[in-house]
């Protein structure tokens, strides 16, 4: 099965501060990415990379930056957490074969900004 | 980022009962997934489709990925108390393989009366 997991399941940080949020996969999958989950706004994608030290704007990149060093690990960045970026995290990876459509989640982070 | 746009946007029904669900888009699609999300945890695929007309089961759900490519439905038969959650239509647009992101249906909240 493949296993995606994220550093932390609840964050409580305040307005100003750097944020990391990790996700590990466990599967060899070439691409990872990054949504954020909001009510009323479903998952929307704010970075993706598909090899290590790659990354690729989605559709709500600011305020964040991100970080793949290796191929298991895809770091998301605040660099100064603001209000606004209260939200679910959640982290994906895929593929690069026929399958690479099939995206798997991670449990998600619920990240809360003071 | 386009959405998906997914209907119901909530069902309320009894145990036994038939569910079905579906997504639309102005834009074609080269493959169509499902995903069930429990409060608090992060979406899990249920079904992946690939081909226009392709109908596939998984248990007692089943999917088609329509004709035109621009849309897809969901059904659950005889529905027990653990199908409650919510339900997500996503879509790529990039062939097997590719690392786009996904795009998002706003989900149908599925809630079973005893």
């Amino acid at each position: 099965d493949v296993k995606v997991t994220q550093s932390s399941r609840y964050l409580v940080k305040r307005t100003g501060e750097k944020v990391f949020l990790e996700c590990v996969q466990d599967m060899d999958h070439e691409n990872m990415f990054w949504y954020r989950q909001d009510p009323g706004l479903g998952l929307r994608l704010i970075y993706f990379s598909y090899d290590v030290k790659m990354k690729e704007k989605g559709d709500i990149p600011e305020g964040y930056s991100v970080s793949r060093e290796k191929k298991e690990r895809f770091s998301l960045i605040l660099e100064s957490a603001s209000t606004n970026q209260t939200s679910m995290y959640l982290c994906a990876s895929s593929s690069s074969g026929r399958a690479g459509n099939e995206q798997f989640f991670g449990p998600g982070t619920r990240l809360t900004v003071l | 980022g386009q959405q998906l746009n997914q209907s119901p946007q909530s069902m309320f029904i009894q145990e036994g009962e038939d569910v079905s669900m579906n997504c639309t888009s102005s834009s074609i699609f080269n493959t169509w997934l499902w995903y069930k999300q429990d409060p608090g945890e992060g979406p899990v695929l249920l079904i992946a489709l690939y081909k226009a007309g392709e109908l596939t089961s998984n248990g007692r759900l089943t999917a088609q990925f329509g004709i035109t490519r621009k849309d897809s439905f969901l059904n659950i038969s005889a529905s027990i108390p653990s199908d409650v959650g919510i339900y997500f239509c996503a879509g790529q647009k990039s062939p097997g393989g590719g690392a786009d992101g996904l795009t998002f249906g706003k989900g149908t909240h599925l809630i079973i009366q005893p």
